[in-house]
């Protein structure tokens, strides 16, 4: 089945304590992405790779690390996390930049 | 930067019934897609419809048509014989066709309610 993963769904965490969530797609897409959704502002995006090896801010990447080593693989990073990153995460892949998207089931972080 | 918006925070229906959901946009680009994505409770981000702005002929998946207005910008869902399982957050969604600008760029979101 094709489809955007993404691990772990739920984490709650506390200030400053390094955490990482996987997101994997088993489609073979190129363009990858994450976005933050909190509530009155919609989904915005964090960071975007078009391919391996590249990867480019969003409109907020403050506080966010990301790789893209391998094709199907995007992690983010949240070195130091703090409470106004509490938020619902979502990883999106597609096949090429100009193609529909599709999304993960989400992450919903809390950090204390 | 091109921005979207929707207007209606809230809606409702009634089953069976009709409705609609609106969104503009603002961009000086020619060639564009847009997007309805659906948000069931589950969370999930579920795409319901795409346009591209290129095509004159508004997009139609099943119960769900959009009215796609070029020249107003204006990109509304419209949601024939709703069922329950169509309550949700609905997110209007813009993304430029040129390279170097990949993101989506997302309205608020409408609360669609479905009244049995």
């Amino acid at each position: 089945e094709a489809q955007v993963t993404q691990n772990p769904r739920y984490l709650i965490t506390v200030t400053g304590k390094k955490l990482t969530v996987t997101c994997s797609q088993n489609m073979n897409h190129e363009y990858m992405s994450w976005y933050r959704q909190d509530p009155g502002l919609g989904l915005r995006q964090i960071y975007y790779s078009m391919n391996v090896e590249v990867t480019d801010k969003g409109d907020v990447p403050e506080g966010y690390k990301v790789s893209r080593k391998e094709k199907r693989n995007f992690p983010l990073i949240l070195e130091s996390p703090s409470p106004n990153q509490t938020s619902l995460y979502f990883c999106a892949s597609s096949l090429s930049f100009a193609d529909t998207q599709y999304f993960g089931p989400g992450t919903r972080l809390t950090v204390l | 930067a091109q921005t979207v918006t929707q207007s209606q925070p809230e809606m409702s229906v009634q089953e069976a019934e009709t409705v609609t959901l609106s969104c503009t946009y603002d961009t000086s680009e020619s060639d564009y897609y847009l997007f309805w994505y659906k948000q069931p409770p589950s969370r999930q981000m579920i795409l319901v419809i795409r346009q591209e702005a290129y095509k004159q002929q508004n997009a139609t998946e099943n119960r769900f048509s959009v009215n796609f207005q070029k020249a107003a910008k204006s990109f509304s869902l419209k949601i024939s014989d709703s069922q329950l399982g169509d309550a949700a957050m609905y997110f209007c969604a813009y993304r430029s066709s040129k390279g170097g600008s990949e993101k989506l760029v997302f309205g608020k979101g409408t609360k669609l309610t479905v009244n049995p």
